[in-house]
């Protein structure tokens, strides 16, 4: 069964980057997935951020204001979420999760807290 | 961006209850449809997918139906271990979109 694990530095200054890596554990990144990050704010719910397939094929939720990049590493069976220019309306629970297009969201990680604050 | 609806937003019933969440969509998106149970404290976690198919695994007190716009979630004897907030969310198109989650309490 995939495993999925969520890691990053924690808290980002407003203005900086957030950095957030995903792991996957129980399955290979390269299978036929595509591969997202959610975040969870009390205002917003559930927000999908974007997704990644292996190949290197991305899409990305315009509501960031193009301030995402997601990608893959193969060689480590993980992928990575950079958000630039934050504020303090990034602040949520961040998620990565298997799925995106054509399919659910079937596994998820444990989620991080990502406070942005000065 | 696809509009996904949920009602009630909470709702408290009885050990035994049956119990419907509703979720519309602002536009047809067949039956491209999820919906997942979180847990305070935890990660969502898939249930049923593709509007009405349970995830192995999943108790069968669950269902789901619908497709187009109108969709239902059930539960059909509440149980204590289902205090949760569930949500919908469609994949019909980009960017996916979740609905607002309905918290079930005993």
């Amino acid at each position: 069964q995939v495993q999925l694990q969520e890691s990053g530095p924690g808290p980002v200054k407003p203005s900086g980057t957030l950095s957030l890596t995903c792991a996957v554990s129980g399955g290979s990144i390269s299978s036929d997935n595509w591969w997202s990050w959610v975040r969870q704010t009390p205002g917003k719910g559930l927000e999908w951020i974007g997704e990644i397939y292996h190949i290197g094929s991305t899409n990305y939720n315009p509501s960031l204001k193009r301030r995402g990049t997601i990608s893959v590493d193969k060689s480590k069976n993980q992928f990575s979420l950079r958000l630039n220019s934050v504020t303090a309306a990034d602040t949520a629970i961040y998620y990565c999760a298997r799925g995106g297009s054509y399919s659910s969201f079937d596994s998820w990680g444990q989620g991080t807290l990502v406070t942005v604050s000065s | 961006d696809i509009q996904m609806t949920q009602s009630p937003s909470s709702l408290s019933a009885s050990v035994g209850d049956r119990v419907t969440i509703t979720c519309q969509a602002s536009q047809d998106i067949s039956d491209y449809l999820n919906w997942y149970q979180q847990e305070p404290g935890k990660a969502p976690k898939l249930l049923i997918y593709d509007a009405s198919n349970l995830k192995i695994g999943v108790p069968s007190r669950f269902s789901g139906g619908g497709s187009g716009t109108d969709f239902t979630f059930t539960i059909s004897s509440l149980q204590p271990e289902d205090v949760a907030t569930y949500y919908c969310q469609q994949y019909d198109n980009l960017p996916l979109t979740f609905g607002g989650g309905t918290k079930v309490e005993i």
